[in-house]
C-alpha cells in the first residue's frame, strides 16, 4: 500500500475556477506536509507547507490539513494556464532525517 | 545566490560504465538527498545525509554509492550495478524550516 496517495489526474479546470487537488497519507505520526509543483521537465519548487490543522493560505493557494482522516488538500483559486503543471504532496516521515515520501503527483491543466 | 546546482544538466551512460552526478550547495544546509523520478511517477529517495562524513540508504540505493566529505557537496555515482539507470535525478537540502529545496535535475539517458 502507497504510504501517501494522490489522484494522478489530469485534473482539467477552466481558467479563473477553483482547483481542488487532494491527498491521503497512511502515518499517523506524520507532521509536516508539504505540496510542490512541478512543470514540465524541471525540478518540483515548493509552494506551501502547513503543520496544523485547519487552512493556511497564501495568496491564491490554500493548504488544508485533516489530521484525524489523514487528508491533505491544496485550492487554488482564480486559477491561471501559468498553473498547468503537476502537484507533487509530500508527507515528512518522524524520527527520519527529514525523509519526505511523495505522492505520484496530480497533473493539473487550465484552460483559457 | 545561494542556491543548489547540479552538473550536468543531460548524461548520456553506455552500458558497464559508472558516473557521477554532482550537486553543490551554498546554503550552509547540514542535510542533503537524492531522489529519482521516472516518468509520471513521484520521487523516490536513494540516499541522504545529514552530517559530513554520514550517509543512510534510501527506499532505492541498490546501484548507487554516495559519500559526503565537504557539506556543501553530495555527488551520487550511479554503478554498473544500477540495471535501469535513465531517470530524473533531484538532489535537495533542508534548511531550518524543515523544508526541502531542490537542485535543477541531472537527466540521465542509457545508450
Amino acid at each position: 500500500q502507497k504510504e501517501v496517495e494522490q489522484n494522478s489526474g489530469p485534473l482539467s479546470v477552466p481558467e479563473g475556477a477553483i482547483a481542488s487537488l487532494n491527498c491521503t497519507y497512511s502515518d499517523r505520526g506524520s507532521q509536516s506536509f508539504f505540496w510542490y509543483r512541478q512543470y514540465s521537465g524541471k525540478s518540483p519548487e515548493l509552494i506551501m507547507f502547513i503543520y496544523s490543522n485547519g487552512d493556511k493560505e497564501d495568496g491564491r493557494f490554500t493548504a488544508q490539513l485533516n489530521k484525524a482522516s489523514q487528508y491533505v488538500s491544496l485550492l487554488i483559486r482564480d486559477s491561471q494556464p501559468s498553473d498547468s503543471a503537476t502537484y507533487l504532496c509530500a508527507v515528512k516521515i518522524p524520527n527520519q532525517g527529514g525523509k519526505l515520501i511523495f505522492g505520484q503527483g496530480t497533473e493539473l491543466s487550465v484552460k483559457p | 545566490d545561494g542556491g543548489i546546482t547540479q552538473s550536468p544538466k543531460y548524461l548520456f551512460r553506455k552500458e558497464g560504465q559508472n558516473v557521477t552526478l554532482s550537486c553543490e550547495q551554498n546554503l550552509n544546509h547540514d542535510a542533503m538527498y537524492w531522489y529519482r523520478q521516472d516518468p509520471g511517477q513521484g520521487l523516490r529517495l536513494i540516499y541522504y545525509s545529514q552530517i559530513v562524513n554520514d550517509f543512510q540508504k534510501g527506499d532505492i540505493a541498490e546501484g548507487y554509492s554516495v559519500s559526503r566529505e565537504k557539506k556543501e557537496s553530495f555527488p551520487l555515482t550511479v554503478t554498473s550495478a544500477q540495471k535501469n539507470p535513465t531517470a530524473f535525478y533531484l538532489c535537495a537540502s533542508i534548511g531550518s524550516t524543515d523544508t526541502q529545496y531542490f537542485g535543477p535535475g541531472t537527466r540521465l539517458t542509457v545508450l
